[in-house]
C-alpha cells in the first residue's frame, strides 16, 4: 500500500536555528514524486520542494533542502536558518499512480513552533 | 494573476441541505482536485478530475458530488448524504503530468 508517515506531531525551534522534519514513504511503484507543503494558520497549502525518485541530486530551493535516502524510504525536510514565519504545518505528499492517473497522497503533518 | 480561487470562505449549513462550493482556476491546468481536511490532519482526496467531462471518486467520495464542464471549474456539491460534512474544504489544480498541485484558499465548512 501506498502510504506516508510524519512521525512527529509538533516540533520547536529556536530561531535562526536548522530544523528536520521527518517523512517516511512506502510504495513499490519504481517511479515518485515527494513534495512539501507549508500551511500557515490562515490555511492554504503553499508548495515548497519536490524530489523525483530518480534525481541524483537533494532537492533545494533556499533555505529549504530536502535530504533523500531512497534505501531508507525516508524524504525529511531541512529547514537552515529558521524564521519566525516558518511557524506552521508541514505535509509530505508523495505522487501516487491510480487507475491511469496521479494524485497525491499526505502524511498527518508535523506543527512547527519557531521561538524567538 | 493567475491562480485559483475558492468561494466562500466560510459557509454555515443546516442539516439536510445540500450546498455547493465554488473552485475557479485561470491557470490552464488540466487537473483539479477536491480535498478534505479535518482539525490537527492531513488532507483526503474527495473527487479529481483529469480532463473536462471526466472525474472519479476518491478516497472519501461517499456524500459528494462534483462535475467538470468547463476546464476552469470544478464545483463540489456536499449533500445531505454526507454524514459529518464539517471541514475545511481544499481545491487544487495541477497539469495533470504528476507536477505539484497548486491549493486555493480554502472553504470552511460547519453543519449547525
Amino acid at each position: 500500500a501506498q502510504k506516508i508517515t510524519q512521525t512527529q506531531p509538533g516540533m520547536f525551534v529556536q530561531e535562526k536555528e536548522a530544523v528536520t522534519l521527518d517523512c517516511t514513504y512506502d510504495t513499490s511503484d519504481p517511479s515518485y514524486g515527494l513534495f512539501w507543503y507549508k500551511q500557515p494558520s490562515s490555511g492554504e497549502m503553499i508548495f515548497l520542494i519536490y524530489q523525483g525518485s530518480y534525481d541524483q541530486q537533494n532537492a533545494t530551493e533556499g533555505r529549504y533542502s530536502l535530504n533523500f535516502q531512497k534505501a531508507r524510504k525516508s524524504a525529511n525536510l531541512v529547514i537552515s536558518a529558521s524564521q519566525l514565519g516558518d511557524s506552521a504545518m508541514y505535509f509530505c505528499a508523495m505522487r501516487a499512480l491510480s487507475g491511469g492517473y496521479n494524485k497525491l497522497i499526505f502524511g498527518a503533518g508535523t506543527r512547527l513552533a519557531v521561538h524567538p | 494573476d493567475g491562480g485559483i480561487t475558492q468561494s466562500p470562505k466560510y459557509l454555515f449549513r443546516k442539516e439536510g441541505q445540500n450546498v455547493t462550493l465554488s473552485c475557479e482556476q485561470n491557470l490552464n491546468h488540466d487537473a483539479m482536485y477536491w480535498y478534505r481536511q479535518d482539525p490537527g490532519q492531513g488532507l483526503r482526496l474527495i473527487y479529481y478530475s483529469q480532463i473536462v467531462n471526466d472525474f472519479q471518486k476518491g478516497d472519501i467520495a461517499e456524500g459528494y458530488s462534483v462535475s467538470r464542464e468547463k476546464k476552469e471549474s470544478f464545483p463540489l456539491t456536499v449533500t445531505s448524504a454526507q454524514k459529518n460534512p464539517t471541514a475545511f474544504y481544499l481545491c487544487a489544480s495541477s497539469t495533470g503530468r504528476g507536477d505539484e498541485q497548486f491549493f486555493g484558499p480554502g472553504t470552511r465548512l460547519t453543519v449547525l
